[in-house]
């Protein structure tokens, strides 16, 4: 099956700073996904993306699909971005599957 | 609010019960997906139903099972619980087809004691 990972596992930052999260999937894939799960654990959906870019507010997501890649970008970071970001992709065999996640710390 | 409807919120029970975990997914999706994630770890898939029908299957013991309804609301049962089955239980749901995106309920956080 699809094999998905991200990087870097950790990411500590100063409010204001901006980053980029990375998500490698190892085949072609025809839904990704990019999650934010809160401290209380829910899931909040960012983006689906199985290519191009999309923005929203201070996130925005590209997916190169061809080179199996997808990138998180958050800027201005603000102490309510902290959890963890996961990136999910759903192969042709219809299994959805998550990576490891980011676990992204913004400090005041 | 994602659409998705998990209850119960919250579980306690023994070691050796037996649970069932209920999800309603968002009006007119079609397919329903369970996941389990354990203290600090990833997103483990365990089955997904179309339509009331098993179409994949993950890393799911034979202590659990699933099913959808014909109403597409679907249950997961745990039994013979043990320690290690403490984790968030999520369940997602998607409209028919697949390259359409997936929407997660909030989450069973079940602990075994």
């Amino acid at each position: 099956g699809i094999q998905v990972e991200q990087s870097p596992p950790d990411l500590i930052l100063q409010e204001g700073a901006n980053s980029t999260l990375r998500c490698n999937f190892s085949d072609s894939v025809n839904n990704l996904q990019w999650f934010h799960q809160n401290p209380w654990g829910q899931l909040i959906n960012l983006f689906y993306i199985p290519s191009g870019t999309k923005q929203n507010g201070r996130l925005s997501a590209t997916t190169v699909a061809t080179e199996r890649y997808s990138l998180l970008y958050i800027s201005s970071s603000q102490t309510t971005d902290s959890g963890v970001y996961f990136c999910a992709a759903r192969d042709y065999g219809q299994n959805f599957v998550f990576g490891p996640g980011t676990r992204l710390s913004v400090l005041p | 609010d994602s659409g998705v409807t998990q209850t119960p919120k919250h579980l306690i029970t023994a070691t050796g019960q037996r649970v069932t975990l209920r999800c309603s997914p968002r009006s007119g999706d079609l397919s329903v997906y369970w996941y389990q994630q354990s203290l600090d770890q990833g997103l483990q898939f365990l089955i997904q139903y179309y339509n009331g029908e098993e179409r994949a299957k993950g890393n799911i013991l034979e202590r659990f099972s699933a099913q959808q309804f014909p109403d597409l609301h679907s249950e997961l049962n745990l039994s013979s619980l043990e320690l290690g089955d403490s984790a968030l239980y999520f369940c997602a749901s998607s409209p028919q087809g697949r390259s359409t995106e997936a929407f997660f309920g909030q989450g069973t956080r079940l602990t075994v004691v």
